[in-house]
């Protein structure tokens, strides 16, 4: 785990503007993932990376971008397309069986 | 794609008691099903996983079982203490199949152990 960093820990955005949430991995992992977590419910997926330049939507995608130009960074931008933005935003990574997946902090975007 | 549902929400136990946490998945493909221990505030941890090729695991005081047939599968956490009180999520995918990769989560558990 402490091999993954999300910065940063706390953003506050206001309504129209897009922000970028980082996630920096030093464990040579090939796939990198982003899940949101809003209070009380379960991790749901936004995007998956399974190798650089390559990334797959997940069940909520709509109103985020993503990027996976090195295989240690996969940054998350939330546009304003999205919604309803407030949330714990967190990124995973797996090695190259994919199965064990660890988690980095944690991002808590507030929109105001 | 896979939808995994998971009971009860809440759960209280006294201290020394054991817990039980259920998952259901859908996908019969799915052949990897992890749990996670995730504190107030902080960051989901792996407690213990299993795969499709056995029944049971387990760590100490943890095991997970699972039954292929029905598609189910279930934490157990006996001798409880106040320390394992936190939200406890199952997930499952298939890590061989590029398109199934991603973790499909339950909704959680919320355990509290009263001491």
């Amino acid at each position: 785990d402490g091999g993954i960093t999300q910065s940063p820990k706390y953003l506050f955005r206001k309504e129209g503007q897009n922000v970028t949430l980082s996630c920096e991995q030093n464990l040579n992992h090939d796939a990198m993932y982003w899940y949101r977590q809003d209070p009380g419910q379960g991790l749901r997926l936004i995007y998956y990376s399974q190798i650089v330049n390559d990334f797959q939507k997940g069940d909520i995608a709509e109103g985020y971008s993503v990027s996976r130009e090195k295989k240690e960074s996969f940054p998350l931008t939330v546009t304003s397309a999205q919604k309803n933005p407030t949330a714990f935003y967190l990124c995973a990574s797996s090695g190259q069986s994919f199965y064990t997946q660890y988690f980095g902090p944690g991002t808590r975007l507030t929109v105001l | 794609g896979e939808n995994v549902e998971q009971h009860p929400s809440t759960l209280s136990v006294q201290e020394g008691d054991s817990a039980v946490i259920k998952c259901t998945y859908s996908d019969s493909a799915s052949n990897y099903f992890p749990w996670y221990k995730q504190e107030l505030g902080k960051r989901p941890q792996l407690i213990i996983d299993i795969r499709s090729n056995v029944g049971e695991k387990k760590d100490q005081r943890i095991a997970v079982t699972l039954n292929k047939t029905a598609k189910h599968f279930s934490l157990h956490i006996t001798e409880t203490q106040p320390e394992d009180s936190a939200v406890y999520f199952c997930a499952a995918s298939n890590p061989a199949e590029p398109g199934r990769r991603a973790l499909t989560f339950g909704s959680g558990t919320r355990l509290q152990v009263q001491p």
